[in-house]
């Protein structure tokens, strides 16, 4: 079946550090991905997204790296902040569902 | 004001009970989406419509159903409510269009049925 998954399910990293985290996905037809941040009693905040035929893509202290032959990609969050502390899901997006991983948990230590 | 509105934002009922969720949106999306999350997991679909008169299963439907009520409105009702369908649910948004577009979330209803 489908699945979207993240390799860890914690980050710890110090202010101002890089953070990276990764996600795995099985589908190789997948051709639309978005990273999604989601704080504590808050719905899921739209970060990024990616299709097929890019391979990365820059917003504001965030990359988005995507590797279609190892069906893998990246958030790369520059000099990470203590905001940044939240759960970090990637979605693919299959025809109408979002399908979600289980979300990396990323925490931020001043 | 927030763009996507869900109301209640929390709910404790006892099983058996019939509960409706209510979603609006100010972004002017065609098509809306109800999810729910659960400990650990990521998000599933349980239905969606991509404007007023369309409506789909998703993932997970059984024991709900929902109401396209107008094109900014969509509402999830659980006829007979279980404990297992505790649970935090999401109602999203996104733009149609050629291309894929990202779906945009409200802040949850956390449901806990007793």
């Amino acid at each position: 079946g489908e699945s979207v998954g993240l390799h860890l399910p914690t980050l710890s990293v110090q202010e101002g550090d890089n953070s990276i985290i990764n996600c795995a996905y099985s589908n190789s037809a997948s051709d639309y991905f978005i990273w999604y941040k989601q704080e504590s009693g808050k719905g899921p905040q739209f970060i990024i997204d990616i299709r097929s035929n890019m391979d990365k893509r820059q917003g504001q202290r965030v990359t988005v790296l995507l590797n279609k032959t190892v069906k893998h990609l990246s958030l790369q969050i520059a000099a990470t902040q203590p905001g940044d502390s939240a759960v970090y899901f990637c979605a693919d997006l299959l025809r109408t569902a979002l399908i979600f991983g289980k979300g990396t948990t990323l925490s931020v230590s001043s | 004001d927030a763009d996507v509105t869900q109301t209640p934002r929390n709910r404790i009922t006892k099983t058996g009970k019939r509960i409706m969720l209510e979603c609006s949106q100010t972004k002017g999306h065609d098509r809306m989406y109800w999810y729910r999350q659960d400990p650990g997991l990521g998000l599933r679909l349980i239905y969606y419509s991509f404007d007023v008169k369309d409506i789909n299963k998703g993932e997970i439907s059984d024991g709900y159903s929902v109401s396209r009520q107008a094109q900014a409105k969509f509402s999830l009702s659980l006829e007979s409510a279980i404990p297992n369908q505790t649970a935090l649910y999401f109602c999203a948004t996104s733009d149609s269009g050629t291309r894929n577009q990202p779906q945009h979330f409200g802040d949850g209803t956390r449901l806990s049925i007793l």
